[in-house]
Formats: C-alpha cells, sequence, structure tokens
C-alpha cells in the first residue's frame, strides 16, 4: 500500500523561505507531485519530481530521494497569496489511472 | 473555457434522497475522477474510467454510482444519501503516459451537504 505524511500546518512570514516536507511508504512510484489548494478551491498541480534531486519552478522548487522515501517543496520567497493547503501525491507503480495524496499541510503566510 | 467543469457547484439535500452530480472535460484526455474531500481534508480517489471504463473503484459504497457516457463525461450518482456523505467531490482529468498518471485536472468541486 502507500501512504504519505506531511505536517497538518505550517506558518511563517510573509518574504521567508519555507519547506514542506513529504515522508512516504509505498512499494513503488513513477513520481512524487505537488498541488496546492486554496480554500475553497480546487487542487492545482505545481511539481513533479520523476527523478531523484530538485526541480524548480519559479519561486517554487521541489526535492526528490527516493533513497530516503523523501520529499519537500520549498517555497521562496512567501508572499500572503501563498496560504494554502499543499498536498503531495504519488503515482503508484502497477496502479495507473490515480494519484494518492498526502494528507495535506495548511500553509499561513503571516505580514 | 473551463477545463474541468462539474454541475451543481453547491448541494444541500436530506438523508435518504439521491442525486447526481454531471462532469465534463474539454481537454480531450483519456482519464477522468471523482475524489473526494472530506472536512479534514483529505484527498480520497473514489473512481477512475479510461475511455469510459471503470478501471478503479476505490471500496466505494454501492449507492455510489459513476456513469461515463463518452471520454469527455463522467457522472457521479448518490442514491439514499447518509449524512457521512457530506464532502466535496472534485471531478478530475488526465492523460496517462506511458503508464503513469500525468497532470490531474481538477474541476471546481461540488459541496455536498446532507442533513
Amino acid at each position: 500500500g502507500q501512504s504519505l505524511e506531511q505536517p497538518s500546518e505550517v506558518t511563517a512570514v510573509e518574504g521567508a523561505i519555507v519547506q514542506i516536507n513529504c515522508t512516504y511508504q509505498t512499494s513503488g512510484f513513477y513520481g512524487l507531485s505537488w498541488y496546492q489548494q486554496h480554500d475553497g478551491g480546487a487542487p492545482t498541480f505545481l511539481s513533479y519530481n520523476a527523478l531523484d534531486g530538485l526541480e524548480e519552478t519559479g519561486r517554487f522548487s521541489s526535492f526528490l530521494s527516493r533513497s530516503d522515501s523523501y520529499g519537500y517543496l520549498l517555497l521562496q520567497e512567501l508572499q500572503m497569496k501563498d496560504s494554502a493547503s499543499y498536498f503531495c501525491a504519488v503515482s503508484p507503480q502497477g496502479s495507473s489511472y490515480k494519484l494518492i495524496f498526502g494528507s495535506g499541510t495548511r500553509l499561513l503566510v503571516r505580514p | 473555457d473551463t477545463a474541468v467543469s462539474q454541475t451543481p457547484k453547491y448541494l444541500v439535500t436530506q438523508m435518504g434522497n439521491d442525486k447526481s452530480i454531471k462532469c465534463e472535460q474539454n481537454l480531450g484526455h483519456d482519464t477522468m475522477y471523482w475524489y473526494k474531500q472530506d472536512s479534514k481534508k483529505f484527498l480520497k480517489i473514489m473512481f477512475s474510467y479510461n475511455n469510459k471504463e471503470l478501471i478503479i473503484n476505490e471500496t466505494v459504497p454501492n449507492r455510489f454510482s459513476p456513469k461515463s457516457p463518452d471520454k469527455a463525461h463522467l457522472n457521479l450518482h448518490i442514491n439514499s444519501l447518509e449524512l457521512g456523505d457530506s464532502a466535496v467531490y472534485f471531478c478530475a482529468s488526465s492523460q496517462e503516459r506511458q503508464g503513469r498518471t500525468a497532470t490531474i485536472y481538477f474541476g471546481e468541486g461540488s459541496w455536498l451537504t446532507v442533513v
């Protein structure tokens, strides 16, 4: 089976850098994705790591280490609009046609 | 143009009623999904369809019946609604690439409240 654990809540100051961790237990997966969801909105895709290492997309970066069963999302130059929930997700090998989502991390950015 | 659209956005109904949520995607994707998000914001897959064929049914009660008339539409019918069915239901779509699920595009969600 698969399970992905994230901290439930993280608070940071505007302009700062924050890291949201995702640890997982899974028998195998194609890659690790990250999604953002604002209150009342739909989850939207942020980033995908097929291979170990760092992927950078503007202010957001995502990292994967399969040997450590660990990944993270790094948000730089935090803005108030970054206050949202962030979910890591995996596409399991042998179980195509679905994404398994983590428990989600609520990020609160303070002025 | 909305990529994945679902209706209704809000639905309040009494226990025991039957209700449907409709979903359409104009992205040309082959795969569509229903996800349920509970009050703790946990996102759980319910069903996925590929080219109108049911691929995944994640131990969802029989009261939930998805129907895909074509690959651009995936509707969800719920019979005999229970209080525990109150949640946000997200329709989504994606295009499979090399055996893995690529980016999933979600609709805006349907907020179901059973009273």
